[in-house]
């Protein structure tokens, strides 16, 4: 069983805020890292799918990085708004099965 | 195109029942995989189904089981419920060749 990690497990920042969080995995069988946001009352939404060291996913105000020689990815938000209210969670892929985080659960006040 | 669709969408049940949850993927899509979130618990893996076998296996016990139909519709089954199931069970498609998943809105199952 792999222990993937998620810190803090919450967090809550005022809107206009940049906040970021972080995701550790063992490295040894890596095949993929995944960032899903799981709003309340609706079903995970994947964000991005991260395979190679080095990279970096962008979309809109979110980005992640990822570094698989250390095991771990970051996950940013900038300018934080109040619909990015969720759960931030992320996924090993070992190319068998996924493992999950525990989730970020991230509070924007307005 | 539509999401992925679960039945029920609750659930209640007492011990020592059976239960039989639905899932249907989106078009197209050919894998299909399962998992369990307790309080305090990431999302545990059951299995993955890809046409109609299954490809791999969490680590549950024999209670929980699954399969997969010729539409790629899956369902699982927990026999001999106990406490300790109660929990929100979601599944996942993804198309052949990709690994990003798409979850349904997920089952609670409550057992008393």
């Amino acid at each position: 069983i792999l222990n993937v990690e998620q810190s803090p497990q919450s967090l809550h920042v005022q809107e206009g805020d940049s906040t970021n969080f972080t995701c550790s995995f063992p490295s040894s069988n890596f095949y993929a890292l995944h960032w899903y946001r799981w709003e309340t009352a609706k079903s995970p939404e994947a964000l991005f799918v991260m395979t190679l060291n080095g990279d970096e996913k962008k979309k809109g105000r979110i980005s992640a990085t990822l570094n698989t020689k250390e095991g771990y990815s970051y996950l940013y938000i900038k300018g934080s708004q109040p619909e990015d209210s969720a759960t931030y969670l992320c996924a090993e892929n070992t190319g068998n099965q996924f493992y999950f985080g525990t989730g970020t659960s991230l509070t924007v006040i307005p | 195109k539509a999401g992925v669709t679960q039945t029920p969408r609750y659930l209640i049940k007492t011990r020592g029942q059976q239960v039989t949850l639905s899932c249907s993927p989106i078009s197209g899509h050919r894998s299909v995989s399962w998992y369990q979130q307790t309080p305090g618990q990431g999302l545990q893996f059951l299995f993955e189904y890809f046409s109609e076998t299954q490809r791999n296996k969490g680590n549950f016990p024999g209670r929980f089981s699954g399969r997969q139909f010729s539409n790629s519709r899956s369902e699982m089954n927990v026999s001999t419920l106990e406490l300790g199931d109660s929990a929100l069970y979601l599944c996942a498609s993804s198309q052949a060749g990709t690994d990003t998943q798409y979850f349904g809105p997920g089952t609670r199952l409550t057992v008393l």
